[in-house]
């Protein structure tokens, strides 16, 4: 099933915070978060395996819950270069992106 | 690594046409995956490949629609005969192993058909 994302969009100032969430009705194997920019490929940011875990890189962090049906992707001290759009993808039995977040950073 | 290489990059093609998309992945990934992209349904799953096996086709749209590997370097997704409603990104990624490895995708590939 495509797994839930929200907000689906949101426009931030450089500097700011933005948590977007991706949830599922199931317990995944996996979940995936990735960034595209218009007119661009999606690029992988990092996956995220076991229930509990929490992993990031520079300033873009993500979680997964206990249970395995929740994901957050973290972006904090916002920069321009943040935006795009984040979808996140899900394994149960079949990988699945969700609809995607837009997120805008302006000056 | 020069990444997964996607040709053409624009195709523009007339309805009832033969059009075939072509990807080279990157070396050592043995999962490719074949995806199409539009506003309206998002990054749709067509088909997927493990060590040159088609092991999940579930998204092909209809028997227009094919794809094969030939060997670890190649793959082609061809659509016989071409449809307005085809119009989209098409792009091909690949992965080191899907259970474990997030997807390299490719430029991606955009489809007209008029």
């Amino acid at each position: 099933q495509q797994p839930v994302q929200s907000p689906q969009a949101v426009i931030l100032r450089e500097g700011e915070d933005a948590v977007i969430n991706c949830s599922s009705s199931k317990a995944l194997y996996s979940v995936h978060w990735y960034r595209q920019k218009h007119g661009e490929a999606p690029v992988f940011l990092m996956i995220l395996l076991k229930g509990g875990e929490q992993k990031g890189h520079d300033k873009i962090s993500a979680s997964f819950n206990e249970k395995k049906q929740q994901s957050s992707l973290y972006l904090t001290a916002s920069q321009l270069s943040y935006s795009g759009t984040y979808f996140c993808g899900t394994r149960e039995n079949q990988f699945y992106f969700g609809t995607g977040t837009s997120l805008t950073v302006i000056p | 690594d020069a990444g997964v290489i996607q040709s053409p990059r624009h195709e523009v093609t007339e309805m009832g046409q033969e059009v075939t998309l072509r990807c080279k992945p990157i070396s050592g990934h043995n999962s490719l995956f074949w995806y199409r992209q539009t506003m309206m349904r998002g990054l749709e799953l067509l088909i997927y490949f493990n060590n040159n096996v088609p092991i999940d086709d579930s998204g092909m749209p209809e028997d227009r629609f094919s794809a094969k590997m030939p060997n670890a370097s190649f793959s082609t997704l061809k659509i016989q005969p071409s449809e307005p409603r085809d119009s989209a990104v098409y792009f091909c990624a690949s992965s080191p192993n899907r259970e474990y490895y997030g997807y390299t995708f490719g430029s991606g590939t955009r489809l007209t058909v008029v």
